[in-house]
């Protein structure tokens, strides 16, 4: 079956670290990958997305490369900043539907 | 701002009776989805509908039942309603259906059942 296994959080950061959020997937074929943030009181937004294998999404400092090998899309960011506080999804598409995983709560503080 | 609404933002209502919640997709978008976000489950879909016709169903409860108008609003009807179904309900749109199809979340729909 397809599925994601995303990193337990909640996860404190200080400023400046470096952040990692580990996400593995099963998944039949070949399926599209992605990261989305949930800010407190929001709906989920669109942070980056890869859709082959050996591709890397960027956007706002953040990137995550396709890992067939692996079956994994693990989230990075050099350097937090406290706005980056909020809830992380790593979700996979390996037809019309989406499955997520169950989030990472990220907290930076100053 | 995704381009996404949902209506209403808040519901509270009873255990046993029915409410439905309505989505307006971005403009030129075809697609439609409904999520239910609870402290315990995360982040579950429950269906898709494109242009109108039913495309996927997720975890649904026969309980609850959604629609794609011509219009391409969407409304999603939840009936006899359970503590349990307390939780935040989201609706998605997208362009196409497909293997690179990203989709736009609205702000939810946040229903307490007492």
């Amino acid at each position: 079956g397809n599925s994601v296994t995303q990193m337990e959080g909640p996860v404190t950061l200080s400023e400046e670290a470096f952040l990692t959020i580990n996400c593995t997937y099963t998944a039949t074929g070949y399926p599209s990958l992605f990261w989305y943030v949930q800010y407190p009181g929001e709906g989920l937004q669109l942070l980056l997305k890869a859709t082959k294998a050996d591709d890397k999404g960027s956007n706002k400092g953040f990137e995550a490369t396709y890992r067939k090998e692996t079956t994994s899309f693990h989230l990075e960011k050099g350097s937090v900043q406290v706005s980056d506080s909020a809830v992380y999804f790593c979700a996979l598409q390996p037809g019309n539907q989406f499955y997520f995983g169950t989030g990472t709560s990220l907290t930076v503080i100053p | 701002d995704s381009g996404v609404t949902q209506t209403p933002k808040h519901l509270i209502t009873a255990t046993g009776q029915r409410v439905t919640l309505r989505c307006s997709p971005r403009s030129g978008d075809l697609s439609v989805y409904w999520y239910q976000q609870s402290l315990d489950q995360g982040l579950q879909f429950l269906i898709q509908y494109y242009n109108g016709e039913e495309r996927a169903k997720g975890n649904i409860l026969e309980r609850f039942s959604a629609q794609q108008f011509p219009d391409l609003h969407s409304e999603l009807n939840l009936s006899s309603l359970e503590l349990g179904d307390s939780a935040l309900y989201f609706c998605a749109s997208s362009v196409v259906e497909g293997s690179t199809d990203t989709q736009y979340f609205g702000p939810g729909t946040r229903l307490t059942v007492l």
